[in-house]
């Protein structure tokens, strides 16, 4: 079973901060997808990543594959309390199944 | 508004009873997928079905079991249950079959068992 580890699990900072998010597999991802959940409402998808090293770009937020698929990041720029929420990545390959990491949930105080 | 309609959004029930949790996908999804959210399990996966079909199976309790119609609606029945079953559960739909489409997902029942 394919574990998907989340680090860091709490991340406190003040707005205007950088932040860098992590994720981690067992095995190689087929594909990785990044959500955010804030309070009250389910996930909703930021970006999915297919090749190894490749990198997306969404305003401020940076998503990084890593070269052999097996982690990848999320790092946000000058963070705004608006970016608060739990952010999850989650592999699905042709597993007919959409596995989540364990989450890090990131309060941007003003 | 993701397009994906659950019900109730709220759910207060005693151990022991049983529970029926609906989902309604975006119209044109096949795809459901229902989900479990604990403080201390996370996002777990409990089954998928496409187009009236289960494809996929996580690790969904005995006492849990799923269905979805002809209309597409889906839903999850939780019976016997017990203090450790309270939880966020949410479902979703997708248009592909596979787990690598975007899931739409609603905002969940919480389910509360005393």
């Amino acid at each position: 079973t394919q574990l998907l580890e989340q680090s860091p699990q709490f991340l406190s900072i003040q707005e205007g901060e950088n932040l860098t998010v992590y994720c981690n597999s067992s095995s190689v991802f087929s594909s990785l997808q990044w959500y955010r959940q804030e309070p009250g409402e389910g996930p909703v998808l930021l970006v999915t990543v297919v090749t190894g090293g490749e990198v997306k770009k969404l305003k401020r937020l940076t998503f990084q594959f890593g070269d052999a698929r097996k982690d990848s990041s999320l790092h946000i720029t000058a963070a705004q309390p608006g970016d608060t929420g739990l952010y999850l990545c989650a592999e699905g390959g042709a597993t007919n199944k959409l596995i989540f990491g364990t989450g890090t949930l990131l309060a941007v105080q003003p | 508004d993701s397009g994906v309609t659950q019900t109730p959004k709220h759910l207060i029930t005693a151990t022991g009873q049983r529970v029926t949790l609906r989902c309604s996908p975006r119209s044109g999804d096949l795809s459901v997928y229902w989900y479990q959210q604990s403080l201390d399990q996370g996002l777990q996966f409990l089954i998928h079905y496409y187009n009236g079909e289960e494809r996929a199976k996580g690790n969904i309790l005995e006492r849990f079991s799923a269905q979805q119609f002809p209309d597409l609606h889906s839903e999850l029945n939780l019976s016997s249950l017990e203090l450790g079953d309270s939880a966020l559960y949410f479902c979703a739909s997708s248009t592909r079959t596979s787990g690598t489409g975007e899931l739409f997902f609603g905002e969940g029942s919480r389910l509360t068992v005393l």
